[in-house]
């Protein structure tokens, strides 16, 4: 079956836009994670979604960062006024309700000039 | 300070040579998962361990789960230059909400041929 996807594959933009990034997990996962990847590092965990219980925003950067996921499936991932300190790599990953392993998707790549 | 330490960083050795990649925390982790990630792409999960002093084998990589749930290791045998990428390691804490994954730093091996 199809994997995790997300778009776009690479983003650039202007320092002070707003930008969205998009993820669709795998079909029946009921969790779904947004993590953040800068230069070939390890991953920093943003937020955590699981069924309809409230996400985790506890790796959320700042409050210029905000994620929605609607109908338990699509992912937005939105960031206002953008820095370049976020440019990074943004990796979204979903897994099965009770399952450990996270199945990752391509990620998009943001660049912020 | 990481709350997952690899080591090394970075790794060049010679095809069929082998090697051993260290992931190392005070913490204890319910579970422990490596992952590998090539240029463009999203992390690959390779294995999972959930038991302490588990040993599980995956054709040339063998992976350990220290007896205490606090490291780990990736040791590769006769490398080729396939296992070239950036490994990853990462960890469920004890009581972490849903399935969230701390990840270590990141190794990168280059496998010359």
């Amino acid at each position: 079956g199809a994997g995790v996807s997300q778009s776009p594959s690479n983003k650039v933009t202007e320092k002070g836009k707003d930008v969205e990034l998009r993820c669709d997990p795998i079909s029946g996962h009921t969790a779904l994670y947004w993590y953040r990847q800068s230069l070939g590092q390890g991953l920093e965990f943003l937020i955590y979604f699981q069924g309809n219980s409230a996400p985790d925003k506890s790796g959320l950067p700042s409050d210029r960062f905000s994620a929605e996921r609607t109908g338990g499936s699509v992912s937005t991932l939105t960031i206002q006024r953008t820095q370049q300190e976020d440019s990074a790599v943004y990796l979204c990953a979903s897994s099965a309700a009770r399952g450990y392993e996270q199945y990752f998707g391509p990620g998009t790549r943001l660049t912020v000039t | 300070t990481q709350l997952l330490e690899q080591s090394p960083q970075f790794l060049s050795i010679q095809e069929g040579e082998n090697l051993t990649v260290y992931c190392n925390s005070s913490s204890v982790f319910s579970s422990l998962q490596w992952y590998r990630q090539e240029p463009g792409e999203g992390p690959v999960l390779l294995v999972t361990v959930v038991t302490g002093g588990e040993v599980k084998k995956l054709k040339r990589l063998t992976f350990q789960f220290g007896d205490a749930r606090k490291d780990s290791s990736l040791h590769i045998t006769a490398a080729q230059p396939g296992d070239t990428g950036l490994y990853l390691c990462a960890g469920t804490r004890i009581k972490a909400a849903g399935n969230k994954l701390t990840f270590g730093g990141g190794t990168r091996v280059l496998v010359k041929p």
